[in-house]
């Protein structure tokens, strides 16, 4: 149950576009469409903001995009603005019926 | 509006034992299953465990496996996490989380706002 590789960090401009990417195995993320994303700002609790690999639930910006290629998942920002500026993990449903989240990526709104 | 409230953490000594609650309200809660998630201080998230809405079935992380159980009250909307042998590195903030699809436990659109337990003698 080795955690999914995040960058550690990664950083735009306002209105810029910022992918974030998050890599499993062919147990994991290339296993099913379970990927889903969080966001997390300091002291609060995760807040989901896509699941299924590609779907916002009702209330997320739809400047958050989503998708997968193989082992690979990515989340994407477009139109970055501060209040974007939080962690954002990945997790992914795997073939031991568990769950693995990424180690977590800060990003930084410049 | 669903809320998950957590309690019982706490500080305790290496090898000791706690048993966290989580009151659920807002939900039929004997239809969802629920998870525990982690997280160490500074550091990111960890999977815990998941327990199915009647509590017959349990997965866990390598980690907790052998040390931790979790099950539910559903009279009470309330699940558990009992925790033995408790080691330093199981300090963290549990959170409780649930999806709001009957049975399921791959996302997690609720979330407490978690308890934290520090291990350390």
């Amino acid at each position: 149950q080795s955690a999914l590789t995040q960058p550690a960090s990664v950083s735009g401009s306002p209105g810029q576009s910022i992918t974030i990417s998050c890599t499993g195995t062919s147990s994991d993320v290339g296993a099913y469409n379970h990927v889903s994303w969080y966001q997390q700002n300091p002291g609060k609790a995760p807040q989901l903001m896509i699941y299924e690999v590609t779907n916002r639930p009702s209330g997320v910006s739809n400047r958050f995009s989503a998708s997968k290629s193989g082992n690979t998942a990515s989340l994407t920002i477009s139109g970055l603005q501060a209040e974007d500026e939080a962690d954002y993990y990945c997790s992914s449903y795997t073939t031991s019926s568990t769950l693995v989240f990424g180690g977590g990526t800060k990003l930084t709104v410049l | 509006e669903v809320q998950l409230l957590e309690s019982g953490g706490g500080l305790v000594q290496p090898g000791g034992s706690l048993r966290l609650s989580c009151a659920a309200s807002g939900l039929t809660f004997s239809t969802y299953a629920m998870t525990w998630v982690r997280q160490a201080p500074g550091k990111g998230l960890e999977w815990v465990s998941a327990l199915s809405p009647s509590g017959d079935y349990t997965s866990y992380a390598d980690s907790v496996k052998g040390r931790f159980t979790t099950s539910r009250d559903n009279s009470k909307n309330t699940v558990y996490l009992q925790m033995n042998s408790l080691r330093v590195d199981d300090t963290a903030l549990y959170y409780c989380a649930n999806q709001d699809t009957s049975g399921k436990w791959l996302y997690f659109n609720h979330w407490g706002q978690g308890t934290q337990v520090t291990v350390s003698s």
